[in-house]
């Protein structure tokens, strides 16, 4: 099992460019999040995916648009990226237990906006 | 929102030095979980804890839901636990989003 798995690792862009992160999960998992963590700071949600076909805005959706494309992936789209962009961004994904939910994350995409 | 707030916000130990960290929240809430990022930036599952203890190893947790907090003990610290431990809190609706506290960034010392 891979787990969940992030591409690219590392990205620069100009302001005003565009890109998708992309992100894939092997364990089965219903849910998936995108997070973004700047210097210092703990990890804000930008969207959620309860279920295929389902998206949801988190703490800090400006700028940003999801994908559900199927039940393995969540893509992270920046259409005009801007330097506030600049941060890693992590994807996630997790499923209802008997307990509740348990997160799991990729390795994180290093974005810097220029 | 859900606040959380970690504590203390670092930490220095010399090696084989125990530590409790802590987490507040202001809500009820029945997701907790706590992560280790090592200095490579990548998450590391240590604890899901919405209630009780549990131990792996050095590390134990200990959930108090009534009360609104969490701890993390690590003992016997080595070289290799430091970097930063997140508390992420959330409920069971809404797919388990969570809301991160900003960490305790622990170095230990040889």
């Amino acid at each position: 099992n891979a787990g969940v798995t992030q591409t690219p690792k590392f990205q620069v862009l100009k302001t005003g460019q565009s890109m998708t992160l992309q992100c894939a999960q092997d364990m089965n998992h219903n849910s998936m999040y995108w997070y973004r963590q700047d210097p210092g700071m703990g990890l804000r949600l930008i969207y959620y995916s309860a279920s295929e076909g389902t998206t949801d805005k988190g703490e800090v959706p400006n700028g940003y648009n999801v994908s559900r494309l199927n039940k393995r992936e969540f893509s992270l789209r920046l259409e005009s990226a801007a330097p506030s962009q600049t941060s890693v961004y992590f994807c996630a994904s997790s499923d209802r237990l008997a307990g509740g939910y348990e997160q799991y994350f990729g390795p994180g995409t290093r974005l810097t906006v220029t | 929102g859900i606040q959380v707030e970690q504590s203390p916000p670092d930490l220095i130990l010399q090696e084989g030095a125990n530590s409790t960290l802590r987490c507040n929240f202001s809500d009820s809430v029945n997701n907790l979980q706590w992560f280790h990022q090592n200095p490579w930036g990548q998450l590391i599952n240590l604890f899901y804890i919405p209630s009780g203890t549990k131990q792996n190893g050095r590390l134990s947790a200990t959930t108090v839901a009534t009360e609104r907090y969490s701890l993390l003990y690590i003992s016997s610290s080595q070289t290799t636990d430091s970097g930063v431990y997140f508390c992420a809190v959330g409920y069971n609706t809404n797919a388990g989003k969570s809301t991160f506290g900003d960490g305790t960034t622990l170095t230990v010392k040889p």
